[in-house]
């Protein structure tokens, strides 16, 4: 199917735990983005990549790691997952970066307790 | 830091009122400003994207304006329809990736 899709939609881990959230886009975008969304702050951006193997943190990027080595896929693991992780986090894309349209999945839902 | 807000958090309306949404933003060096839709339990989907020298964008019922010089930006809706109800948030892009309000939730009441 065409368009961006994010696996699992919902992952309930604990404490300590390594979890890894997967992206994958079908439009051969350049951009790819991980925010976070939280009651009370709105969308975070944690990680964008420009280009595979190009990586940038953004607003709130620790306690994750990203990796891009094909242009389709951006996965992001939480090394040690934390209570304050839970959270809705969003997959994006888009063509050019920040003068295009961002296209989102439709989210995973994580919890960790 | 660029930052981005929304009044009112919430609103209700009955059918077939037309209505704004507004957009502040602190810093004006922006590249667009993006309104989007989010759905409960669903990812976001853009509305209208106005890039930084344009004044106004429109699709069908929803029409986005952009004054940079102020730092504002409104999303008024046409007509609006129990349909239209999910919350709405605006973004910047500028010096840094897009940043985002945390949104209008809005409510048409049939």
């Amino acid at each position: 199917d065409a368009g961006i899709t994010q696996s699992p939609r919902y992952k309930i881990t604990e404490t300590g735990r390594q979890v890894t959230l997967m992206c994958h886009q079908t439009w051969s975008h350049s951009y790819m983005f991980w925010y976070r969304q939280d009651l009370g702050h709105g969308l975070r951006l944690i990680y964008y990549s420009a280009a595979a193997d190009i990586t940038d943190k953004g607003e709130v990027p620790d306690g994750y790691v990203v990796s891009r080595s094909k242009t389709e896929n951006f996965p992001l693991t939480l090394e040690s997952a934390t209570r304050s992780q839970t959270s809705v986090y969003f997959c994006a894309s888009s063509n050019t970066g920040d003068a295009d349209t961002q296209y989102f999945g439709p989210g995973t839902r994580l919890t960790v307790l | 830091k660029q930052e981005v807000t929304q009044i009112p958090a919430a609103l209700s309306v009955p059918e077939g009122e037309n209505l704004v949404l507004n957009c502040s933003f602190t810093d004006s060096a922006i590249y667009n400003l993006q309104w989007f839709r989010q759905d409960p339990g669903k990812g976001l989907t853009s509305l209208l994207l106005i890039q930084s020298s344009q004044r106004e964008q429109t699709s069908g019922r929803l029409n986005a304006s952009l004054d940079k010089s102020s730092g504002r930006s409104t999303l008024y809706i046409a007509a609006s329809q129990p349909g239209d109800s999910a919350t709405y948030l605006c973004a910047v892009s500028g010096n840094t990736p897009l940043v985002f309000g945390k949104g209008t939730r809005l409510s048409v009441i049939a």
